[in-house]
Protein backbone atom coordinates (compact mmCIF):
# COMPACT_ATOMS: atom_id res chain seq x y z
CA UNK A 1 0.00 0.00 0.00
CA UNK A 2 0.93 3.78 -0.63
CA UNK A 3 2.12 6.16 2.39
CA UNK A 4 2.74 9.68 1.91
CA UNK A 5 4.74 11.10 4.74
CA UNK A 6 5.17 14.96 5.88
CA UNK A 7 7.71 15.00 8.50
CA UNK A 8 6.96 18.80 9.23
CA UNK A 9 4.17 19.46 11.47
CA UNK A 10 4.57 23.27 11.31
CA UNK A 11 6.64 25.96 9.41
CA UNK A 12 7.15 29.31 9.32
CA UNK A 13 8.06 31.64 7.29
CA UNK A 14 8.66 35.61 6.85
CA UNK A 15 6.40 37.48 4.47
CA UNK A 16 8.26 37.68 1.24
CA UNK A 17 10.46 35.43 2.32
CA UNK A 18 10.70 31.29 0.60
CA UNK A 19 10.05 28.49 2.05
CA UNK A 20 9.73 24.93 1.20
CA UNK A 21 7.70 21.99 2.70
CA UNK A 22 9.02 18.40 2.72
CA UNK A 23 7.01 15.68 1.34
CA UNK A 24 7.80 11.91 0.80
CA UNK A 25 5.83 8.29 -0.28
CA UNK A 26 6.36 5.19 -0.25
CA UNK A 27 5.29 2.87 -3.68
CA UNK A 28 5.89 0.11 -5.65
CA UNK A 29 4.43 1.82 -8.72
CA UNK A 30 6.60 3.83 -11.29
CA UNK A 31 3.69 5.74 -12.88
CA UNK A 32 1.10 7.80 -10.62
CA UNK A 33 0.58 11.60 -9.85
CA UNK A 34 1.73 14.33 -6.91
CA UNK A 35 -0.86 16.66 -5.32
CA UNK A 36 -0.66 19.26 -3.36
CA UNK A 37 -3.47 20.87 -1.39
CA UNK A 38 -4.30 23.68 0.42
CA UNK A 39 -6.53 24.09 3.97
CA UNK A 40 -6.97 27.63 4.97
CA UNK A 41 -8.86 27.94 8.01
CA UNK A 42 -12.09 27.83 6.27
CA UNK A 43 -11.17 23.78 5.70
CA UNK A 44 -11.82 24.55 1.71
CA UNK A 45 -9.22 22.01 0.00
CA UNK A 46 -7.64 24.11 -2.51
CA UNK A 47 -5.38 22.44 -5.08
CA UNK A 48 -1.73 23.99 -5.46
CA UNK A 49 0.14 22.01 -7.69
CA UNK A 50 -0.09 18.59 -9.75
CA UNK A 51 2.97 16.37 -11.03
CA UNK A 52 2.84 13.39 -13.23
CA UNK A 53 5.69 11.23 -11.91
CA UNK A 54 6.73 9.72 -15.58
CA UNK A 55 7.70 13.83 -16.40
CA UNK A 56 10.62 14.80 -15.30
CA UNK A 57 9.97 18.98 -15.58
CA UNK A 58 9.70 19.71 -11.82
CA UNK A 59 5.81 21.29 -12.08
CA UNK A 60 5.48 25.57 -11.50
CA UNK A 61 2.64 27.37 -10.71
CA UNK A 62 3.15 31.05 -10.12
CA UNK A 63 4.55 31.42 -6.77
CA UNK A 64 4.74 27.41 -6.21
CA UNK A 65 6.72 25.25 -7.60
CA UNK A 66 7.76 21.44 -6.67
CA UNK A 67 11.10 19.79 -6.80
CA UNK A 68 10.10 16.12 -7.55
CA UNK A 69 12.96 13.89 -7.24
CA UNK A 70 11.53 10.08 -8.54
CA UNK A 71 14.33 8.26 -7.04
CA UNK A 72 14.19 9.70 -3.80
CA UNK A 73 10.38 9.76 -3.92
CA UNK A 74 10.68 12.95 -2.43
CA UNK A 75 8.34 15.58 -3.33
CA UNK A 76 8.37 19.00 -1.75
CA UNK A 77 6.46 22.38 -2.58
CA UNK A 78 8.47 25.50 -2.46
CA UNK A 79 6.49 28.98 -2.26
CA UNK A 80 8.44 31.94 -2.74
CA UNK A 81 7.80 35.67 -2.27
CA UNK A 82 5.16 34.11 0.70
CA UNK A 83 2.40 36.23 1.40
CA UNK A 84 -0.04 36.16 4.39
CA UNK A 85 -2.78 34.33 2.19
CA UNK A 86 -0.42 31.50 2.01
CA UNK A 87 -0.87 30.80 6.10
CA UNK A 88 -3.07 27.33 5.65
CA UNK A 89 -2.47 23.75 6.43
CA UNK A 90 -0.80 21.82 3.21
CA UNK A 91 -1.40 18.33 2.39
CA UNK A 92 0.64 15.84 -0.19
CA UNK A 93 -1.61 13.74 -1.64
CA UNK A 94 -0.78 10.49 -4.13
CA UNK A 95 -2.96 8.75 -6.54
CA UNK A 96 -2.26 5.63 -7.98
CA UNK A 97 -1.74 5.90 -12.25
CA UNK A 98 -4.09 2.56 -12.39
CA UNK A 99 -6.57 3.76 -10.45
CA UNK A 100 -6.14 2.13 -6.95
CA UNK A 101 -9.32 2.89 -4.92
CA UNK A 102 -10.83 4.16 -7.96
CA UNK A 103 -9.03 7.97 -8.24
CA UNK A 104 -8.93 8.65 -4.47
CA UNK A 105 -6.28 10.70 -3.13
CA UNK A 106 -3.86 9.22 -0.22
CA UNK A 107 -2.83 12.00 2.07
CA UNK A 108 0.02 13.05 4.47
CA UNK A 109 -0.67 14.54 7.87
CA UNK A 110 0.04 18.29 6.62
CA UNK A 111 2.09 21.17 7.49
CA UNK A 112 0.88 24.02 9.06
CA UNK A 113 2.25 27.09 7.63
CA UNK A 114 2.28 30.18 9.44
CA UNK A 115 3.15 33.72 7.46
CA UNK A 116 4.40 36.80 9.92
CA UNK A 117 4.14 40.10 8.55
CA UNK B 1 -21.59 25.87 -10.91
CA UNK B 2 -21.84 25.48 -7.26
CA UNK B 3 -19.36 22.53 -7.38
CA UNK B 4 -19.37 20.21 -4.57
CA UNK B 5 -21.98 21.06 -1.83
CA UNK B 6 -22.69 19.72 1.87
CA UNK B 7 -24.68 19.89 4.37
CA UNK B 8 -24.94 20.52 7.11
CA UNK B 9 -22.11 22.03 8.05
CA UNK B 10 -22.10 21.67 11.59
CA UNK B 11 -23.43 19.35 14.15
CA UNK B 12 -23.88 17.65 17.11
CA UNK B 13 -24.76 14.12 17.91
CA UNK B 14 -25.50 12.38 21.19
CA UNK B 15 -23.63 8.82 21.39
CA UNK B 16 -26.57 6.24 19.44
CA UNK B 17 -28.27 8.59 17.37
CA UNK B 18 -28.10 8.37 13.69
CA UNK B 19 -27.66 10.85 10.84
CA UNK B 20 -27.30 11.45 7.20
CA UNK B 21 -24.24 13.92 5.92
CA UNK B 22 -25.52 15.12 2.21
CA UNK B 23 -23.70 16.08 -0.96
CA UNK B 24 -24.57 17.01 -4.48
CA UNK B 25 -21.70 18.12 -7.28
CA UNK B 26 -23.11 19.28 -10.06
CA UNK B 27 -20.28 18.65 -12.89
CA UNK B 28 -21.70 15.25 -13.99
CA UNK B 29 -18.98 13.64 -12.22
CA UNK B 30 -18.70 9.93 -11.76
CA UNK B 31 -16.35 9.50 -9.26
CA UNK B 32 -16.89 10.46 -6.07
CA UNK B 33 -15.53 10.08 -2.11
CA UNK B 34 -16.13 10.51 1.52
CA UNK B 35 -13.05 10.95 3.35
CA UNK B 36 -12.99 12.19 7.46
CA UNK B 37 -10.31 13.95 8.93
CA UNK B 38 -9.52 13.58 12.08
CA UNK B 39 -7.14 16.23 14.24
CA UNK B 40 -3.62 16.54 12.96
CA UNK B 41 -4.33 13.79 10.11
CA UNK B 42 -4.59 13.76 6.75
CA UNK B 43 -8.11 12.75 4.90
CA UNK B 44 -8.85 9.24 5.23
CA UNK B 45 -11.12 7.51 3.00
CA UNK B 46 -14.56 5.85 4.32
CA UNK B 47 -16.47 5.21 0.79
CA UNK B 48 -16.12 5.56 -3.09
CA UNK B 49 -18.64 5.68 -5.78
CA UNK B 50 -18.02 5.06 -9.52
CA UNK B 51 -21.34 5.84 -10.65
CA UNK B 52 -24.82 5.55 -9.77
CA UNK B 53 -26.31 2.36 -8.25
CA UNK B 54 -22.10 1.23 -7.66
CA UNK B 55 -19.88 1.62 -4.89
CA UNK B 56 -17.45 0.55 -2.35
CA UNK B 57 -15.72 0.36 1.01
CA UNK B 58 -12.79 2.84 1.62
CA UNK B 59 -10.13 2.17 4.60
CA UNK B 60 -12.43 3.43 7.55
CA UNK B 61 -15.79 2.13 6.15
CA UNK B 62 -16.74 0.88 9.74
CA UNK B 63 -20.13 2.51 11.51
CA UNK B 64 -21.12 4.27 8.01
CA UNK B 65 -23.31 3.13 4.84
CA UNK B 66 -23.33 5.27 1.60
CA UNK B 67 -25.93 5.23 -1.41
CA UNK B 68 -25.58 6.43 -4.69
CA UNK B 69 -29.16 6.99 -6.51
CA UNK B 70 -27.94 9.93 -8.87
CA UNK B 71 -24.94 11.07 -10.32
CA UNK B 72 -25.43 14.10 -8.71
CA UNK B 73 -26.06 12.48 -5.00
CA UNK B 74 -23.43 10.89 -2.83
CA UNK B 75 -25.29 10.57 0.83
CA UNK B 76 -23.11 9.44 3.74
CA UNK B 77 -25.18 7.73 6.69
CA UNK B 78 -23.98 7.37 10.24
CA UNK B 79 -25.84 4.74 12.21
CA UNK B 80 -25.85 4.53 15.91
CA UNK B 81 -23.19 7.14 16.59
CA UNK B 82 -20.00 6.46 18.49
CA UNK B 83 -17.53 9.41 19.98
CA UNK B 84 -14.46 7.97 17.85
CA UNK B 85 -16.76 9.75 14.74
CA UNK B 86 -16.41 12.74 15.62
CA UNK B 87 -14.49 14.28 12.68
CA UNK B 88 -14.70 16.73 9.89
CA UNK B 89 -16.48 14.93 6.73
CA UNK B 90 -15.59 15.95 3.34
CA UNK B 91 -17.21 14.61 0.43
CA UNK B 92 -14.71 14.96 -2.79
CA UNK B 93 -15.83 14.04 -6.78
CA UNK B 94 -13.59 14.18 -9.70
CA UNK B 95 -14.13 13.66 -13.47
CA UNK B 96 -12.20 10.11 -14.17
CA UNK B 97 -10.47 7.54 -12.01
CA UNK B 98 -6.85 8.20 -13.31
CA UNK B 99 -4.59 10.72 -14.14
CA UNK B 100 -4.11 13.79 -12.66
CA UNK B 101 -7.26 15.21 -13.24
CA UNK B 102 -8.08 17.58 -10.26
CA UNK B 103 -9.95 16.09 -7.18
CA UNK B 104 -12.72 18.56 -6.14
CA UNK B 105 -14.14 18.93 -2.45
CA UNK B 106 -16.94 20.30 -0.30
CA UNK B 107 -16.54 22.18 2.19
CA UNK B 108 -17.05 19.97 5.08
CA UNK B 109 -18.87 19.06 7.59
CA UNK B 110 -17.64 19.10 11.03
CA UNK B 111 -19.24 16.52 13.67
CA UNK B 112 -19.23 16.09 17.45
CA UNK B 113 -20.71 12.70 18.90
CA UNK B 114 -21.02 13.51 22.53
Amino acid sequence: AQTVTQSQPEMSVQEAETVTLSCTYDTSESDYYLFWYKQPPSRQMILVIRQEAYKQQNATENRFSVNFQKAAKSFSLKISDSQLGDAAMYFCAYRSYYGGSQGNLIFGKGTKLSVKP
Amino acid sequence: NAGVTQTPKFRILKIGQSMTLQCTQDMNHNYMYWYRQDPGMGLKLIYYSVGAGITDKGEVPNGYNVSRSTTEDFPLRLELAAPSQTSVYFCASNPWDRGNNEQFFGPGTRLTVL
